[in-house]
């Protein structure tokens, strides 16, 4: 079975330095990777995604993360964050074929000026 | 993109009552919809796949009798929640699948009094 692992429930950090939100997953079988972000109220915004090619993907709002397939992790990363980061962090698992997400129990990113 | 909308984005009902929740993709068809719910502040929690023109699958521990869900067309999918009761309350959210990729909609939030 499918499961993702976000050992970060929180995450502060000043505005403009660099972050990263780890994301761990166990699956038997390839898989797709997301992150996605939440806002207070509002639905989900896809990040990035990882299908397949380069193990580096960028994504919108700077971010960027890594699929490494032998620590089985997709960390995300930003070099420089901004106070309008400040968001819930989700990265979630999905078997192709399904297209069904599991989604990993979140990390708050927290950026104090 | 592709735009995911619901309605309404928040709804109070006398508990044992009933509340229809619907997600809409609005510029693109999809044949598979999905349910999640989330808990303030934890993760989403996914409830049911929803396909056009076939009955719903469920998630473990979800009962079907009471997240009654329809799926009647490729632009449209229901959530009934039935006889609904305070710990019914929760933020509902559903998504639209395309291309193998889920875009969400912003979210319902349900408080049963």
């Amino acid at each position: 079975a499918q499961s993702v692992t976000q050992l970060d429930s929180q995450v502060p950090v000043f505005e403009e330095a660099p972050v990263e939100l780890r994301c761990n997953y166990s699956s038997s079988v390839s898989v797709y990777l997301f992150w996605y972000v939440q806002y207070p109220n509002q639905g989900l915004q896809l990040l990035l995604k990882y299908l397949s090619g380069s193990t580096l993907v960028k994504g919108i709002n700077g971010f960027e993360a890594e699929f490494n397939k032998s620590q089985t992790s997709f960390h995300l990363r930003k070099p420089s964050v901004h106070i309008s980061d400040t968001a819930e962090y989700f990265c979630a698992v999905s078997e192709g074929s399904s297209y069904k997400l599991i989604f990993g129990s979140g990390t708050r990113l927290l950026v104090r000026p | 993109g592709a735009v995911v909308s619901q309605h309404p984005s928040w709804v109070i009902c006398k508990s044992g009552t009933s509340v229809k929740i619907e997600c809409r993709s609005l510029d693109f068809q999809a044949t598979t919809m999905f349910w999640y719910r989330q808990f303030p502040k934890q993760s989403l929690m996914l409830m049911a796949t929803s396909n056009e023109g076939s009955k719903a699958t469920y998630e473990q521990g979800v009962e079907k009798d009471k997240f009654l869900i329809n799926h009647a067309s490729l632009t449209l999918s229901t959530l009934t929640v039935t006889s609904a009761h305070p710990e019914d309350s929760s933020f509902y959210i559903c998504s639209a699948s395309l291309r193998g990729e889920q875009f969400f909609g912003p979210g319902t939030r349900l408080t049963v009094l």
